[in-house]
């Protein structure tokens, strides 16, 4: 059973250019969420999405972000125009249908972007 | 608004001690609290999950305890060795999101 994949694992934009990140959740999982990492700060939330529903954006910035987890593929972070202030890291994790306990999220290897 | 510490930040030992890493969190509100471990450059490892209604939770060398009531959970390394070194994160989940400490970085010297 594959983990969480992640890809690409690094990319390198110029400012004004679009970033397109995918997440790969792991078999039977159908959950995802989008972390990002900045340098020297910890992981802060982005969003979480189930298949085909976005269930909590909070974490989101309100221009240029948007995250779609579609019926059938993988789940994409888009980014557009990107800007300096952008590059992180960005952590893809997916869980199995919740409890009242909540699950393990299992986190992918996540996606370097570096813009230029 | 929750709101996760871990102290010390940073931590360097010989190999064969024993470690208490310690995070506090402002809201005893929570689902579970998971302690992560992420190598530079690497993604993050599941290393133990608390549920709120458990105190601890233990995988080898890794002894994890939970204090819900005063905000407070203590990650136990026995017997360090130098493959131990990395970054420890411990989050709280309370809704669907994890809220992340930023972090202890841990060094084990031969």
């Amino acid at each position: 059973n594959a983990g969480v994949m992640q890809n690409p694992r690094h990319l390198v934009r110029r400012r004004g250019q679009e970033a397109r990140l995918r997440c790969s959740p792991m078999k039977g999982h159908s959950h995802v969420y989008w972390y990002r990492q900045l340098p020297e700060e910890g992981l802060k939330f982005m969003v979480y999405l189930q298949k085909e529903n976005i269930i909590d954006e909070s974490g989101m910035p309100k221009e240029r972000f948007s995250a779609e987890f579609p019926k059938e593929g993988p789940s994409i972070l888009r980014i557009q125009q990107v800007v300096r202030g952008d590059s992180a890291a960005y952590f893809c994790a997916s869980s199995p249908p919740r409890t009242s306990g909540g699950e393990t999220q299992y986190f992918g290897p996540g996606t370097r972007l570096l813009v230029l | 608004k929750q709101e996760v510490t871990q102290i010390p930040a940073a931590l360097s030992v010989p190999e064969g001690e024993n470690l208490v890493l310690n995070c506090s969190f402002t809201d005893s509100a929570i689902y579970n609290l998971q302690w992560f471990r992420q190598d530079p450059g690497k993604g993050l490892t599941s290393l133990l999950l608390i549920q709120s209604s458990q105190r601890e939770q233990t995988s080898g060398r890794l002894n994890a305890s939970l204090d819900k009531s005063s905000g407070r959970s203590t990650l136990y390394i026995a017997a360090s060795q130098p493959g131990d070194s990395a970054t420890y994160l411990c989050a709280v989940s309370r809704s669907d999101k994890l809220i992340f400490g930023t972090g202890t970085r841990l060094q084990v010297f031969p």
